[in-house]
């Protein structure tokens, strides 16, 4: 497509539920990435993907988030028993190789009450 | 691992006033510079990158920065702010590996 587009983009949820957050890249970006922004917080890196496989999972920040991606095309964010502090804007971000500038999507507003 | 500082969290000004917002860095080796910009209710676009060359590079919209390798800083100017300029102002910094490390914003308002 012609920029990255990110699905839902306002989700409101209930304490304690699952929810995915889908990310669709530009077409042809093998490089795929996930930011968190939370207010005040700055942007946060949570994990990114080359092709397929996820290199550094390191900014995950529990086990109760994960990631994939598949046909080294569409991502999937999973967060699991969603916690209150888990609200933030959660940015999807695609580039064509690591050393170029990240084209962002609008992100999901993730609200958990 | 690298980490962005930038040096004001708000500037408020007037139209027509100069613009320039500090960013440092620390990372000794090669890095690749960005700035991008979040309009109120927009999503980050780019405004500017530097990855080699002439150190003072022109982005969109009459902004530009200047790398400073000594000082390990890319600062962000423009001479003239509009009140369209308001907007949060990111700076990005990525070195060796992939991971773009961001500044924790600054946020510009321009009084009309």
């Amino acid at each position: 497509g012609a920029g990255v587009s990110q699905s839902p983009s306002n989700k409101v949820t209930e304490k304690g539920k699952d929810v995915e957050l889908r990310c669709d890249p530009i077409s042809g970006h093998t490089a795929l990435y996930w930011y968190r922004q939370s207010l005040g917080q700055g942007l946060e890196f949570l994990i990114y993907f080359q092709g397929n496989s996820a290199p550094d999972k390191s900014g995950l920040p529990s086990d109760r988030f994960s990631a994939e991606r598949t046909g080294g095309s569409v991502s999937t964010l999973t967060i699991q028993r969603t916690q209150q502090e888990d609200s933030a804007v959660y940015l999807c971000a695609s580039s064509l190789a690591t050393s170029y500038g990240y084209t962002f999507g609008s992100g999901t507003r993730l609200t958990v009450v | 691992a690298q980490s962005v500082s930038q040096h004001n969290h708000h500037v408020i000004l007037s139209e027509a006033a100069s613009l320039e917002l500090g960013c440092n860095y620390s990372y000794g080796g090669t890095v690749n510079l960005f700035w991008y910009v979040q309009y109120p209710g927009q999503h980050l676009q780019l405004l500017l990158k530097y990855f080699s060359g002439d150190p003072l590079v022109k982005g969109i919209k009459g902004f530009e920065a200047e790398f400073i390798k000594s000082k390990f800083s890319f600062n962000l100017r423009k001479p003239s702010v509009q009140w369209s300029d308001t907007a949060e102002y990111f700076c990005a910094v990525n070195a060796a590996d992939y991971k773009l490390s961001f500044g924790a914003g600054t946020t510009v308002t321009v009084r009309a």
